[in-house]
């Protein structure tokens, strides 16, 4: 079992939408990542959490520590968004390291 | 200056080869990362540099050299590879590699698409 488990795999939705992506870690963290990816390749970090809640633009970012599970939610979704969505977390024993999640695959259709 | 860069975007090599990947980052960062991505598959860390030394080396066949020439640069010699290295190579750095500070995050570049014949 991956320590770290995201769900959906793969997502569609309709542009205006709003999108849930859920993260399930199995072990003590330090710190929670939400990362971007577009088709080509390039990583987007789009928080870095440790507790509670952080916003940015249409996006929202939580996490709660006693159920080891992280939400990202994206409000008015639009085809821009089309992309992989990965979590990653920092284990507090191996800050080093992340253990990315295998990610989630969203399309937004106009 | 927000960026990590990375150069080639893409590369093709024989198996008899030689070549170098690069990864520049200007933002004072003290921490770079070496991840190998296979398609529809998450990134996998090969190495991490801490003020420039050498500090995590994930099993990597040594046919990966990395090198790490001063602060801001990392690099990743490939000889002798096999088709099976084919993947996204991405660099990445952040400020520290242990110290985590509340905004802290990790700054990715764009990655070398690299095919091996």
């Amino acid at each position: 079992k991956n320590e770290v488990e995201q769900s959906p795999q793969n997502l569609t939705a309709q542009e205006g939408e709003f999108i849930t992506i859920n993260c399930s870690y199995s072990v003590g963290i330090s710190a929670l990542h939400w990362l971007q990816q577009h088709p080509g390749g390039g990583i987007v970090s789009l928080f870095m959490l440790s507790s509670g809640k952080k916003k940015h633009g249409r996006l929202i970012a939580t996490i709660n520590i006693q159920e080891k599970h992280s939400s990202l939610h994206i409000t008015a979704s639009h085809p821009r968004d089309s992309a992989v969505y990965i979590c990653a977390s920092r284990a507090i024993k191996a800050a080093d390291k992340l253990i990315f999640g295998t990610g989630t695959r969203l399309q937004v259709f106009p | 200056d927000t960026e990590v860069t990375q150069t080639p975007k893409h590369l093709v090599m024989g198996m008899t080869n030689k070549k170098s990947l690069k990864c520049e980052q200007h933002m004072g960062h003290r921490a770079m990362y070496w991840y190998k991505q296979k398609a529809k598959k998450p990134p996998e860390l090969m190495f991490v540099y801490s003020y420039e030394k050498l500090s995590i080396n994930e099993s990597v066949p040594s046919r990966f050299s990395p090198e790490c020439p001063n602060s801001s640069l990392l690099n990743l010699h490939l000889h002798a590879l096999q088709p099976e290295d084919s993947a996204l190579y991405l660099c990445a750095s952040s400020q520290n590699q242990r110290v985590l500070r509340a905004n802290e995050k990790l700054f990715f570049g764009s990655g070398t698409q690299l095919s091996v014949l």
